[in-house]
């Protein structure tokens, strides 16, 4: 079965620093993968995803995320953190039976330091 | 602009009652979702529906019941059977549910602001 596994329910960076939200995934067969982020009280937006055309996915506000198969990985980067990416992110991976569900890490909250 | 609507957004529930969170999508899609988040847990999946007049049960199922008469609306019933129904409820939708070797992009899910229910 299908797992998520998003590592440190919160993070902590400065202003400007390098952000690193870990994601690792099990499954048989390379699936499909999300980035999704949550501010507070709303739902959540999609960041980016994963179309198995590049390892190496842009998206949106500077993120970005690399496909790493051999270490089951899809962690998210950012090279320069601001105030405004303190917010909870979430990896989603597809479940790969019949119904093609996603289903959702547990989530980390980054904390952004001025 | 084409999205999702939840409403209402904040909604107070006395213990015993019923409670319906509506969701409306004029997206065109097909599939739409219903999901639970409580703190540090993550989304868990309530229902889900891939065509009108037809739903499954996710993996939280127990204490809610849906419908799907419109293919732009999937209203959620939090019944007074639901032990701990206080939370915030997030309704999605998708161009599909896929087939297999399909676009990534009937995966993609797109989300509503969500509802948090109290109950007092």
């Amino acid at each position: 079965a299908q797992s998520v596994t998003q590592l440190g329910s919160h993070v902590s960076v400065s202003e400007g620093a390098l952000v690193l939200l870990r994601c690792n995934y099990s499954s048989s067969v390379p699936p499909y993968l999300f980035w999704y982020v949550q501010y507070p009280n709303q739902g959540l937006q999609l960041l980016l995803k994963y179309t198995s055309a590049a390892t190496l996915v842009k998206g949106i506000n500077g993120f970005e995320a690399e496909f790493k198969k051999s270490e089951t990985s899809f962690h998210l980067t950012k090279p320069s953190a601001h105030m405004s990416d303190a917010a909870e992110y979430f990896c989603a991976v597809t479940r790969m039976d019949s119904s093609y569900k996603l289903i959702f890490g547990s989530g980390t909250r980054l904390l952004v330091r001025p | 602009d084409g999205g999702i609507t939840q409403s209402p957004k904040y909604l107070f529930r006395k213990e015993g009652q019923n409670v319906t969170l509506s969701c409306e999508q004029n997206l065109n899609h097909d599939a739409m979702y219903w999901y639970r988040q409580d703190p540090g847990q993550g989304l868990r999946l309530i229902y889900y529906s891939q065509i009108v007049n037809d739903f499954q049960k996710g993996d939280i199922a127990e204490g809610y019941s849906v419908s799907r008469e419109k293919k732009e609306s999937f209203p959620l019933t939090v019944t007074s059977a639901q032990k701990n129904p206080t939370a915030f409820y997030l309704c999605a939708s998708s161009i599909g549910t896929i087939v297999a070797g399909g676009p990534v992009d009937y995966n993609e899910q797109f989300f509503g602001p969500g509802t948090r229910l109290t109950v007092l």
